[in-house]
């Protein structure tokens, strides 16, 4: 069972767009969102993180976007850069507070 | 400032064979501390989180195995490697008194396993 699911898989969008990634989770109880870049070969960086009592986090161009009803978050790259070529996961924590649970992960391409 | 280092960088290992990874964090007193398994082009998974000295909590079971020696060092191992114990090994901790919140990852450990 995927409790935090992340569409798309890969994305490619040019240099200077806006990258949107998807997440959606099952879990009422979590309450603690982060997002993770992460490239080949390396361990994840956390990128930007949002608590539930919160509905948006901005932090330079990236921006998380939280609807609690809908149990759906998103993570938009403004003017995205071939440096943002990653995988990026959305996790959530647990309701008891003892698991990061990960999605799948969106591959993201920036062609200049 | 923290740093996170993991040994060895990668290894290659015989199925049967025995497994000791290694994680050490510096400049932070007392952190939580945690390892997850990642597959190839797949998601983490986390196997194991400690708190403290001692005390190590299973996540998922794969037929491995968790210490925590020093405040400092969490060793992952198990006696008798398997062809799915292949993929990337992290290690990550996160602040006292905030199980989960704000981890922040090592560089990993690559492990095949033939």
């Amino acid at each position: 069972q995927q409790q935090v699911r992340q569409s798309p898989q890969s994305l490619t969008v040019w240099e200077g767009e806006t990258a949107i990634l998807n997440c959606s989770y099952e879990n009422s109880a979590f309450d603690y969102f982060p997002w993770y870049q992460q490239f080949p070969g390396e361990g994840p960086a956390l990128l930007i993180s949002i608590l539930s009592v919160s509905d948006k986090k901005e932090d330079g161009r990236f921006t998380i976007f939280f609807n609690k009803r809908e149990k759906k978050l998103s993570l938009h790259i403004a003017d995205s850069q071939p440096g943002d070529s990653a995988t990026y996961f959305c996790a959530a924590r647990g309701g008891g507070g003892r698991a990061l649970i990960f999605g799948t992960g969106t591959t993201v391409s920036v062609s200049p | 400032a923290q740093t996170i280092h993991q040994w060895p960088v990668a290894e290659i290992k015989a199925v049967g064979s025995p497994l000791s990874l290694g994680c050490t964090i510096k400049g932070k007193s007392s952190p939580n501390l945690y390892w997850y398994w990642q597959a190839t082009g797949g998601t983490l998974q986390q196997l194991f989180y400690s708190i403290t000295v001692g005390q190590v909590e299973s996540v998922v079971q794969l037929n491995l195995s968790a210490s925590r020696p020093k405040d400092d060092q969490f060793i992952l191992s198990t006696e008798k490697l398997l062809l799915s114990h292949s993929g990337f090994y992290l290690c990550a901790w996160s602040p006292q008194g905030s199980l989960s919140y704000e981890q922040y990852f090592g560089p990993g450990t690559r492990l095949t396993v033939l």
